[in-house]
Parts: C-alpha cells; sequence; structure tokens
C-alpha cells in the first residue's frame, strides 16, 4: 500500500518568512496529492490539491509543487501570518480501478507550523 | 465551498452505552464517505470506507461490530459506536468525496469522551 512521509514534524518561522513542507510518496500509481491545514480541535481543512498531469499550482500566498519521477511534492507558503499557524497535513490517493474516482487518502505524519510575530 | 457537517461536536456517554455521530454533504453529493479517528498530536487514522447503499469497508484492525457505519443515502453517513468504553474516547472526523469532481472535503469532527 501507499507510504506518505513528510517532513519536518515541526517547523518555526517569522511572520513574512516562507515556509516549505515536504512529502514523500511510495506508490507510483497515486495522482492526487491535497494538503489540509487542522487547527486544534477541529477538522482538517482543504487548503490546495494538485493532480498528477500539473507540476505546479498556486493559489495567493500556497503553492504546491509535484515531482512525479522523484515521487515527492511541497507545500509552500510565502508572506506568513500568525495566522497561519496549525498542523499541516500532506496526503495521496490514486484512481480506482475503473480509473472513475480517487481512493482513500494516505496521509503524512503531520507539520506544527508555528508563525512568530 | 463545499461543506461536510458532522453532529454532534462533541459527546460524553456512559461506558456500556452506544453513541451515533452523523456526517453530511451539505451540498453536493457524496457516493463515498470516509471515518477517522485522531488521537492527540497524530495523524488522521482511517477506520472505514463508507459507500452509498452498500456495506463499509473496514480497515484491518478496526472491529466492525463495534463501529457500525451506515451510508444510507448520497448525503449521509453514520458512525455508531456500541458499548462505548473510556478507550474509544478520541476525536472522529468524517471526509466525503464529491461524486463531481473527486475532492475530498473534512468535517468538523466529533470529540467523544466516554466515562
Amino acid at each position: 500500500g501507499e507510504n506518505v512521509e513528510q517532513h519536518p514534524s515541526t517547523l518555526s518561522v517569522q511572520e513574512g518568512d516562507s515556509a516549505v513542507i515536504k512529502c514523500t510518496y511510495s506508490d507510483s500509481a497515486s495522482n492526487y496529492f491535497p494538503w489540509y491545514k487542522q487547527e486544534l480541535g477541529k477538522g482538517p481543512q482543504l487548503i490546495i490539491d494538485i493532480r498528477s498531469n500539473v507540476g505546479e499550482k498556486k493559489d495567493q500566498r500556497i503553492a504546491v509543487t509535484l515531482n512525479k519521477t522523484a515521487k515527492h511534492f511541497s507545500l509552500h507558503i510565502t508572506e506568513t501570518q500568525p495566522e497561519d499557524s496549525a498542523v499541516y497535513f500532506c496526503a495521496a490517493s490514486s484512481r480506482n480501478a475503473g480509473g472513475t474516482s480517487y481512493g482513500k487518502l494516505t496521509f503524512g505524519q503531520g507539520t506544527i507550523l508555528t508563525v512568530h510575530p | 465551498g463545499a461543506v461536510v457537517s458532522q453532529h454532534p461536536s462533541w459527546v460524553i456517554c456512559k461506558s456500556g452505552t452506544s453513541v451515533k455521530i452523523e456526517c453530511r454533504s451539505l451540498d453536493f453529493q457524496a457516493t463515498t464517505m470516509f471515518w477517522y479517528r485522531q488521537f492527540p498530536k497524530q495523524s488522521l487514522m482511517l477506520m472505514a470506507t463508507s459507500n452509498e447503499g452498500s456495506k463499509a469497508t473496514y480497515e484491518q484492525g478496526v472491529e466492525k461490530d463495534k463501529f457500525l457505519i451506515n451510508h444510507a443515502s448520497l448525503t449521509l453517513s453514520t458512525l455508531t459506536v456500541t458499548s462505548a468504553h473510556p478507550e474509544d474516547s478520541s476525536f472522529y472526523i468524517c471526509s466525503a468525496r464529491r461524486t463531481a469532481g473527486n475532492t475530498i472535503y473534512f468535517g468538523e469532527g466529533s470529540w467523544l469522551t466516554v466515562v
């Protein structure tokens, strides 16, 4: 089955700096890679996702890059703000046998991001 | 945006009783929903995959008779923790895969405390 490794486990930055979180996956069949932000006591919130036919995707201060050859993908947050402090999870999924939908997500271990004012 | 609602957001029950948690996709249809359990400072652990109109698929080590899952409609899945024990106390989270587009959205989670 799929195995997703996420690094670092904790990340501390100053407000305004950039933050990068990296994930690797093992199953070459995986082709959907979402990122979730989880605040204390709440469910994960989808912040950005990327599919295998794209190498990079950007949404304002957030960007995700994907290297299918190396089987790794990264989350980039620029101009960080204290409100960005949370736990971030990467995940990977692959299409079902019929190719009609994505299967279950395999999550990374999570990264605790702290942005200091 | 797509919204997944979980209810209740927190519940306290006595040992030996059963408790039901609902997961609803409010503005989209979800043929597949997933149930997770999360312990403090840990990642999400998939318990089961719930498919509308069919039996749930449980992950290895998850007791089917203890964690009953029902997915009777395209917008609702329920998780019932039967004969709850204190070790069942946890944060339970559901997610729903939007049929159109395949994106997966999470609910806000439900805190279960068994006393």
